[in-house]
């Protein structure tokens, strides 16, 4: 069965340490990889997308994330935490050969950078 | 940026009545539309596909006769929870595709939180 795994519940970090939210996952292929963040109360803002090339992509708010196929994971990096990054963190990932656009999302991960 | 709105942005109602949410792209055509449901500190469940002008593509286990979903133009699609009951209380994402195939994006509304008394 496809899957996305997540296997931290929580992340803590101090602010300025450099923070890494994993994701793992179990899709066939070589699917299209994302993160998303979400705030409170809201919907997800998309932060960054693997498709091909580069294993290491640079997204929004300073964030990047490392594909690595004979892991299958795609983790979540940044160099230097803020408070503002406390958030929940979703990766996700889409059949390269799928015509429906359907995401599969891990459970999410709470990302809490302390002052 | 390409923006979806998703309304309202929260609802209570009494038991047994219907509820309408609405999500639109406001600056791209979508024709597929998605519907999530989320409880607290859990991820999203997809509820279903909308795709417009024919019916929606439902997930294992959603009842589409309590999930009703239309997506009548290209930039609206609606999820009308029918015969609200208190375990339908959660909240509720809609997204809609921009683009094809590499370029493809997917954008999130906001989100609606029932609460259904």
């Amino acid at each position: 069965a496809q899957s996305v795994a997540q296997p931290e519940d929580q992340v803590n970090v101090a602010e300025g340490n450099p923070l890494t939210v994993k994701c793992t996952y179990s899709v066939s292929g070589n699917p299209y990889l994302f993160w998303y963040v979400q705030y409170p109360n809201r919907g997800l803002q998309f932060l960054l997308k693997y498709i091909t090339g580069d294993n290491l992509v640079k997204g929004s708010y300073g964030f990047e994330a490392e594909f690595n196929k004979s892991q299958t994971s795609f983790h979540l990096k940044k160099p230097s935490a803020l408070v503002s990054d406390s958030a929940l963190y979703f990766c996700a990932v889409r059949e390269r050969t799928s015509n429906t656009g359907k995401l599969i999302f891990g459970q999410g991960t709470t990302l809490q950078v302390k002052p | 940026g390409a923006v979806v709105s998703q309304h309202p942005s929260w609802v209570i109602c009494k038991s047994g009545t219907s509820v309408k949410i609405e999500c639109r792209s406001l600056d791209f055509q979508a024709t597929t539309m998605f519907w999530y449901r989320q409880f607290p500190k859990q991820s999203l469940m997809l509820m279903a596909t909308s795709n417009e002008g024919s019916k929606a593509t439902y997930e294992q286990g959603v009842e589409k006769d309590k999930f009703l979903i239309n997506h009548a133009s290209l930039t609206l699609s609606t999820l009308t929870v029918t015969s609200a009951h208190p375990e339908d209380s959660s909240f509720y994402i809609c997204s809609a595709i921009r683009g094809q195939s590499r370029n493809e994006k997917l954008f999130f509304g906001s989100g609606t939180q029932l609460s259904v008394l």
